[in-house]
């Protein structure tokens, strides 16, 4: 059965702080897809990422940057030097070929940046 | 991407009644969804809409309670029946967009807030 694990409930840094956000899976599909959102407080749901499961390289944007390992299962989220304004909760989500296109979502890492 | 609206942003309803919820979004979309998200929790597909056909609900919600309606390829609305505070949650459209690069992605609605009584 597919799953998706964010462990860490809540983290809070300090601006410019570096921190990264866990996200481990489980599936029994060779083809799949991964994703972060980001849910700021006003409640709107964004797209950050979608990683396929045959591209393991890792990617960076700006200050955000996400760590793809297959062989534990894991799709970590890394955001260098924080701001303020990257407080929000960040969701990992799953979606297994031939689902029709069903995202399975963590229960989501609430980050809070303090200045 | 795509431009998703949701209609109402917000509402508060007594128990018992209904509230519709519409979803628009800027493009032509095959597949639409529906997440419910309760108070502190992350989000639950309720079901799939696709133009032409019957939705498809997933295990624990069932079309009495969630009736929806897709008629066409940009429009979508999610009834919540006999509403009873367990009801009370944020409610999310999606639609699947299908991009050459970056393969198929969902977009969300800015989500509906309801607050049952």
């Amino acid at each position: 059965a597919q799953k998706v694990t964010q462990a860490q409930t809540e983290i809070s840094v300090v601006e410019k702080e570096d921190v990264t956000l866990d996200c481990v899976y489980e599936t029994r599909d060779t083809t799949y897809y991964l994703f972060w959102y980001k849910q700021p407080p006003s409640g709107e749901l964004v797209f950050l990422i979608r990683r396929n499961s045959f591209d393991e390289q890792n990617e960076i944007s700006g200050r955000y940057s996400w760590n793809f390992q297959k062989s534990t299962s894991s799709f970590n989220f890394t955001i260098t030097a924080s701001q303020v304004v990257d407080s929000a909760v960040y969701f990992c989500a799953l979606s297994e070929d031939n689902q029709g296109g069903k995202l399975i979502f963590g229960q989501g890492t609430e980050l809070s940046v303090k200045p | 991407s795509a431009v998703i609206s949701q209609k109402p942003s917000r509402d508060i309803c007594q128990r018992g009644t209904s509230l519709t919820i519409q979803c628009q979004v800027d493009s032509q979309v095959t597949m639409m969804f529906w997440y419910r998200q309760q108070p502190g929790q992350s989000l639950t597909l309720i079901a799939t809409a696709n133009q032409g056909s019957e939705a498809t609900y997933e295990s624990g919600f069932v079309i009495d309670k969630f009736p929806i309606s897709r008629p066409n390829l940009t429009f979508s609305t999610l009834t919540v029946s006999n509403l009873s505070p367990e009801d009370s949650s944020i409610y999310l459209c999606s639609v699947e967009v299908n991009q050459i690069v970056g393969g198929d992605t969902q977009y969300f609605g800015p989500g509906t807030r309801l607050t049952v009584l």
